[in-house]
């Protein structure tokens, strides 16, 4: 069990440019989230996957976000036409739809800076 | 309306000492689930402690112990024996209709910081 791995760590990019981060949650894990933390926040909930269904978007998830789980595995989150506002720790997690509480494992995060 | 609040932005606390960091939460979902997660400078959110609305007993973990009064919809987690290793964000976070597929949702935390 290697956790739930994030990719990249960091990315800075320029305004308007297109990112894409990924998510490789832990493998027996069905459910899926993404979430969004920025500075002096607690994540705010954006997206999640049972298997390969995205089962949930919150109305944070704005047009220029989509994300998808082609195999019910990894994940991807991308980002088109960066903005300055897109600057936030994006934070992955996963869990068990068997377990009774349901607890999420978060990854590291994928720090994004647009400039 | 905040389903979470933390009204402690930062806390100190002597090092050996214990500690309570607040939690009160707003739901009219009779079945619910309420967690904390610690937040190092390194990023990672970790779990720590979880208590279920059915729950009769107080959860405990280690070091950690919630002190849950539903009737006062608080959830606020003590630390005993605070550790250095301890200065942390500390985040509550609920999840409605506990067997469902609601998302959690989290408090704004509490930046702990223990003092030698």
């Amino acid at each position: 069990d290697t956790g739930v791995s994030q990719d990249p760590r960091h990315k800075i990019t320029k305004r308007g440019q297109n990112v894409t981060f990924r998510c490789d949650p832990i493998s027996e894990h069905n459910r899926l989230y993404w979430y969004r933390q920025t500075l002096g926040q607690g994540p705010e909930f954006l997206t999640y996957f049972q298997n390969e269904a995205q089962l949930e978007k919150s109305r944070l998830l704005s047009d220029r976000f989509s994300a998808e789980r082609p195999k019910g595995s990894f994940s991807t989150l991308e980002i088109q036409r960066t903005e300055q506002g897109d600057s936030a720790m994006y934070l992955c997690a996963s869990s068990s739809s068997s377990s009774g509480a349901n607890v999420l494992t978060f990854g590291a995060g994928s720090r994004l800076t647009v400039l | 309306a905040q389903k979470i609040t933390q009204t402690q932005p930062g806390m100190f606390v002597q090092e050996k000492e214990a500690v309570t960091l607040d939690c009160t939460y707003d739901t009219s979902d009779p079945s619910y689930g309420l967690f904390w997660y610690k937040q190092p400078s390194s990023g990672e959110m970790i779990f720590l402690i979880y208590q279920g609305s059915y729950d009769q007993q107080n959860a405990t973990e280690g070091r950690y112990s919630l002190n849950f009064q539903k009737a006062r919809k608080s959830a606020n987690l003590v630390i005993s024996a605070s550790q250095l290793g301890d200065s942390a964000m500390y985040f509550c976070a609920m999840r409605e209709a506990v067997s469902g597929n609601t998302p959690l949702v989290f408090g704004k935390g509490t930046r702990l910081s223990v003092i030698a």
